[in-house]
Parts: C-alpha cells; sequence; structure tokens
C-alpha cells in the first residue's frame, strides 16, 4: 500500500564506506529524485529522472551516483563516505511535473 | 540560482491564535507549492498555486500567490496543536518545470 518506500531507514556508517539507498514507487510515475535535507532542514535537489534519463543533476560531488534500472526505481550510491554526507536523503517521484510524493527518508550518519 | 526566503524561521504560538508565513523571492516561478513535513517523515503536498495573484483556502489554511509569482503567503486561522510542523515553500521553474526550489522552511508550533 505503501506509495514511495526508502530502505534503509536508518544506515549508520564509517568514514569512507561506500553504501546504497534504494527508493521504489508503486504509483506509476515517470520522474523521480533525490532531495538531500541537512540539519538545518534544508531540502535540495540531488538528482532527476525522467523515464530512466537524467534530466537534472545539480551540483553533486561524483562520489553520489543515482541508477535508474526502471521507471520504478531510483537508487543512490555513495562511494567514499564523508562527515558532510550525514543528513536525510528523501526520495521522490511524480507523474511529470505534476505533486511530488515524497518518501519517509534515509536518515544517514556518517561516523 | 534561484532562491526562497522564508519566514519565520520558527514560530511558536498558543492555540487559536492566527499566523502568517512567508515566502519571498526575487526570482518568478512557474507555479509555487506549499508542504508540510512532520518529523521522521517526508514533505506532504498541502497546496500548489499557479496563478499570479490566486488565493486558495484549504479548511483554517489560506495560500496566496502574488500578482508577480515571485512570492507568496500561508495563513492559518485558529490555528491547532494538530498544525505542529515544519513548513515548506517550493517554487517550480529555473529552466526546469520538474526542479523544486525548496525554501528553508518555517517549524511551527501550536501550544495547546
Amino acid at each position: 500500500d505503501t506509495a514511495v518506500s526508502q530502505t534503509p531507514k536508518y544506515l549508520v556508517t564509517q568514514m569512507g564506506n561506500d553504501k546504497s539507498i534504494k527508493c521504489e514507487q508503486n504509483l506509476g510515475h515517470d520522474t523521480m529524485y533525490w532531495y538531500k535535507q541537512d540539519s538545518k532542514k534544508f531540502l535540495k535537489i540531488m538528482f532527476s529522472y525522467n523515464n530512466k534519463e537524467l534530466i537534472i543533476n545539480e551540483t553533486v560531488p561524483n562520489r553520489f551516483s543515482p541508477k535508474s534500472p526502471d521507471k520504478a526505481h531510483l537508487n543512490l550510491h555513495i562511494n567514499s563516505l564523508e562527515l558532510g554526507d550525514s543528513a536525510v536523503y528523501f526520495c521522490a517521484s511524480s507523474l511529470g511535473v505534476d505533486e511530488q510524493f515524497f518518501g519517509p527518508g534515509t536518515r544517514l550518519t556518517v561516523l | 540560482t534561484q532562491l526562497l526566503e522564508q519566514s519565520p524561521q520558527f514560530l511558536s504560538i498558543q492555540e487559536g491564535e492566527n499566523l502568517t508565513v512567508y515566502c519571498n523571492s526575487s526570482s518568478v516561478f512557474s507555479s509555487l507549492q506549499w508542504y508540510r513535513q512532520e518529523p521522521g517523515e517526508g514533505p506532504v503536498l498541502l497546496v500548489t498555486v499557479v496563478t499570479g495573484g490566486e488565493v486558495k483556502k484549504l479548511k483554517r489554511l489560506t495560500f496566496q500567490f502574488g500578482d508577480a509569482r515571485k512570492d507568496s503567503s500561508l495563513h492559518i486561522t485558529a490555528a491547532q496543536p494538530g498544525d505542529t510542523g515544519l513548513y515548506l515553500c517550493a517554487g517550480a521553474g529555473g529552466g526546469s518545470n520538474y526542479k523544486l526550489t525548496f525554501g528553508k522552511g518555517t517549524l511551527l508550533t501550536v501550544n495547546p
């Protein structure tokens, strides 16, 4: 019944490690997004895919690599994690430019 | 780069009071959305305003889009503890209508 789901909900890892966050939507949407929300609650777009094609790629370190195997999934892989990567990462989806539906977030803590 | 300035950043009021949150920019947006985010959850869309001067009402919440489509306000009448949350405005446009530029949010606490 969940619309946009993310796994894991919490991720605690050491600096230098590589980790992935997965996102799935069952809304039939064609566009998916990754956002980063910092400790001050500022929400910033990172990437967006429309029909599996990258359409938004903000200034994000190339340690971050999104992958969209199909329209319902958008995963985020992060290499060589740094302290500053600690944040809540939100996945979202939309049908075209309509309302964006957000997932519950993944809280990443880098120690 | 489009920026959205949201004010106030924090607001703590008593149940029954009225409040207004502002969202301002020097840029024009094709539409502006308001979201509410509760702790541990993702933002949920409240409303989208598209036309300059548009006013939309959602029960005790009134949303207005400025005539020039550069600013917006959210007014809550007779606030209730259930209104507590982080309110975010987001503008669409800036080269891509898929891209939302978010304000920094207003953390509202309504005390019983």
